[in-house]
């Protein structure tokens, strides 16, 4: 069963950082691109980056852009987010996602997701 | 960027009543789209990608179509568990990006 589990949430503020993770487990996530999306308190969702399997292609949302830094450890089936610079519109629950498609980005498993407030 | 707009931003509908709601997309995005849905406290499910290619295990009363710009996602028999906000979601050309939802309410 494909699960995936995010951590490292909380409170900061403004101009702080936190660094999110994501475990994986029921699947080989070396294989597969995955991604971080967000949805801010009563909002929709918003996709803010993506990886390749081998970490050699990362992409975000331009409002994250040398902020963010998108990374993943293979040997520990791990995604990572760090998040610097943090303002209050980043204010959201956190999902990691998996997209099981070798070629189409949708995103087939989302984690439970993690709460990051920015607040002062 | 491409922006993503889905109508209604929500309705009310009654078990067993048959109901579709719309995407559409800022610029042609062939079949790339994807329609989950999400309850209130959980993360989002993959429903449909491809538009009109089912997940496995979605039932089969939830269908989708079109292609280019314009997308739809119909219920043919909404259930009690339907009850949910849908969102579609291009992936076309990044940056990836989802409607505003849609939010199914029972009547």
């Amino acid at each position: 069963e494909v699960q995936l589990v995010e951590s490292g949430g909380g409170l900061v503020q403004p101009g702080g950082s936190l660094r999110l993770s994501c475990a994986a487990s029921g699947f080989i996530s070396s294989s597969y691109w995955m991604s971080w999306v967000r949805q801010a308190p009563g909002k929709g969702l918003e996709w803010v980056a993506n990886i390749k399997q081998d970490g050699s292609e990362k992409y975000y949302v331009d409002s994250v852009k040398g902020r963010f830094t998108i990374s993943r450890d293979n040997a520990k089936n791990s995604l990572y987010l760090q998040m610097n610079s943090l303002r209050a519109e980043d204010t959201a629950v956190y999902y990691c996602a998996v997209t099981l498609s070798r070629i189409y980005k949708y995103f087939d498993y989302w984690g439970q997701g993690t709460l990051v407030t920015v607040s002062s | 960027a491409i922006r993503m707009t889905q109508s209604p931003p929500s309705f009310s509908a009654s078990t067993g009543d048959r109901v579709t709601m719309t995407c559409r997309a800022s610029q042609g995005i062939s079949s790339y789209l994807a329609w989950y849905q999400q309850k209130p406290g959980k993360a989002p499910k993959l429903l449909i990608n491809a538009a009109s290619t089912l997940q496995s295990g979605v039932p089969s009363r939830f269908s989708g179509s079109g292609i280019g710009t314009d997308f739809t996602l119909t219920i043919s028999c909404l259930q009690s568990e339907d009850f949910a906000t849908y969102y579609c979601q291009q992936y076309y050309s990044y940056p990836y990006s989802f409607g505003q939802g849609t939010k199914l309410e029972i009547k």
